[in-house]
């Protein structure tokens, strides 16, 4: 089953400007992540962030937490071509620490040069 | 970070016949590894739970009888599509959990994912 929403689906934008995506969830969770996906590859790990925090940095992104309204969004600042993938978020299955995760229908962003 | 490779890449069979894709953790044991599929332009969904010298626990809806998976060792996951049909077409891919210390740190590592053509 699905446990997140993103939100756009998809995203296109120039390079050297800000892509924001949003992650919605339903359950309680003990963290959230975000990882990226090149077409036809496996995961990439991004960033994960704790239900206790509320903001995360690591390089050009930026991740925020709302577990009042049980939302993420992913701020990815001066992208660049590199950064065309999908995007998704995850949390742990149930909220339950040590099981799997679940994923997001993702974010395909596309940045054009 | 922590290597997850998975062979084949890719593989293309014919219907009725079976199909094994293989998981290793190369830096590390995982007792825990988790099989997802992915259709085309969809998001992943999981399909069971590996755990090492048990049983997997399946998700709803995915069928134990087709969808084999052993996990016999700590660095090693198996995942068997028997009698594959072209609906069974997908992307594959692994995971598992990463120790340190004896603590969970939540982060799944990801395989580089089995393409499966079933003509």
């Amino acid at each position: 089953s699905q446990q997140g929403e993103e939100d756009p689906q998809a995203l296109s934008i120039q390079e050297g400007e800000n892509a924001t995506m949003n992650c919605s969830y339903k359950t309680s969770i003990n963290n959230l992540q975000w990882y990226r996906q090149n077409s036809g590859r496996g995961l990439v790990h991004l960033i994960l962030i704790r239900s206790n925090e509320r903001e995360k940095h690591s390089g050009r992104l930026r991740v925020t937490l709302d577990t009042s309204k049980k939302s993420s969004s992913l701020l990815i600042t001066a992208s660049r071509a590199a950064d065309t993938a999908s995007y998704f978020c995850a949390t742990d299955a149930g909220g339950q620490a040590g099981t799997a995760l679940i994923f997001g229908k993702g974010t395909t962003l596309s940045v054009s040069s | 970070g922590a290597v997850v490779s998975q062979h084949p890449s890719r593989v293309i069979c014919k219907s009725g016949t079976s199909v094994k894709i293989e998981c290793r953790s190369l830096d590390f044991q995982a007792t825990t590894m988790f099989w997802y599929r992915q259709f085309p332009k969809q998001s992943l969904m999981l399909m069971a739970t590996s755990n090492e010298g048990s049983k997997a626990t399946y998700e709803q809806g995915v069928e134990k009888d087709k969808f084999l998976i052993n996990h016999a060792s700590l660095t090693l996951s198996t995942l068997t599509v028997t009698s594959a049909h072209p609906e069974d077409s997908s992307f594959y891919i692994c995971s598992a959990r990463v120790r340190q210390g004896g603590t969970d740190t939540g982060e799944l590592f990801f395989g580089e994912g089995s393409r499966l053509t079933v003509l």
